[in-house]
């Protein structure tokens, strides 16, 4: 069965400071993989998506990047985090495909807080 | 415009009552599909329930169906039998492009807080 894999659970960095946070997927092979955040209180918002490796795409311009090193390993970085970073990051996983349904499964995600 | 729209910042429901959760979308693809997501308060996102543009019948998966009207544009979450363990955020989520090799991605609702009471 697949399991997916995020850390740190949390983690508190003050504001300058640089951010890596890592998510690996056990089980399958070829994923799809996104990185998502949730600010407080509210919705999903799309940060990266990768169909394969050194594949990414951004979907919102921010002092945020991402890099997909390994097939099955997704990291989310910043060289100087912003106090608008904090917030609930959330890695997911899908089949890779040409098209079907394909829903996406989320790992335990980490809190972060800027201070 | 917003592709998902989930009106409903805050329901209440009952213990072993059913409840609907509201979720209308707005694309022009044929082809899509609907998904439910369940976010309890440790953060996790559980998926639920999935329905494509052209399934003839409502999805239903335990406790869970899928009311979806495609004429109206809405996917409506039923939970049946309330549980106090569904008490949690709930998101609708879309994604276009499900027989044509289209997006990767999943569009979300803004959540809907659902709370059980005994």
């Amino acid at each position: 069965s697949q399991t997916i894999h995020q850390w740190p659970a949390t983690l508190v960095q003050p504001v300058g400071s640089p951010l890596s946070l890592e998510c690996t997927v056990e089980g399958t092979s070829n994923p799809n993989l996104y990185w998502y955040r949730q600010a407080a209180g509210r919705g999903l918002q799309l940060l990266f998506y990768s169909i394969g490796i050194d594949q990414i795409s951004s979907e919102v311009p921010q002092n945020l990047s991402a890099s997909r090193p390994q097939d099955r390993q997704f990291i989310l970085s910043s060289k100087k985090l912003l106090l608008s970073d904090s917030g609930f990051y959330l890695c997911a996983w899908s089949v890779r495909g040409t098209g079907g349904s394909y829903e996406q499964y989320f790992g335990p995600g980490t809190r972060l807080t800027v201070t | 415009a917003q592709k998902i729209t989930q009106t409903q910042p805050g329901m209440f429901v009952q213990e072993k009552e059913a409840v609907t959760l509201d979720c209308t979308y707005d694309t022009s693809d044929p082809s899509y599909g609907q998904f439910w997501y369940k976010q309890p308060s440790s953060g996790e996102m559980i998926f639920l329930i999935y329905q494509g543009s052209y399934d003839q019948q409502n999805a239903t998966e335990g406790r869970y169906s899928l009311n979806f009207q495609k004429a109206r544009k809405s996917a409506n979450l039923v939970i049946s039998a309330s549980q106090l363990g569904d008490s949690a955020m709930y998101f609708c989520a879309m994604r276009e492009g499900i027989t044509q090799g289209g997006s990767e991605k999943l569009v979300f609702g803004k959540g809907t807080k659902l709370t059980v009471n005994p």
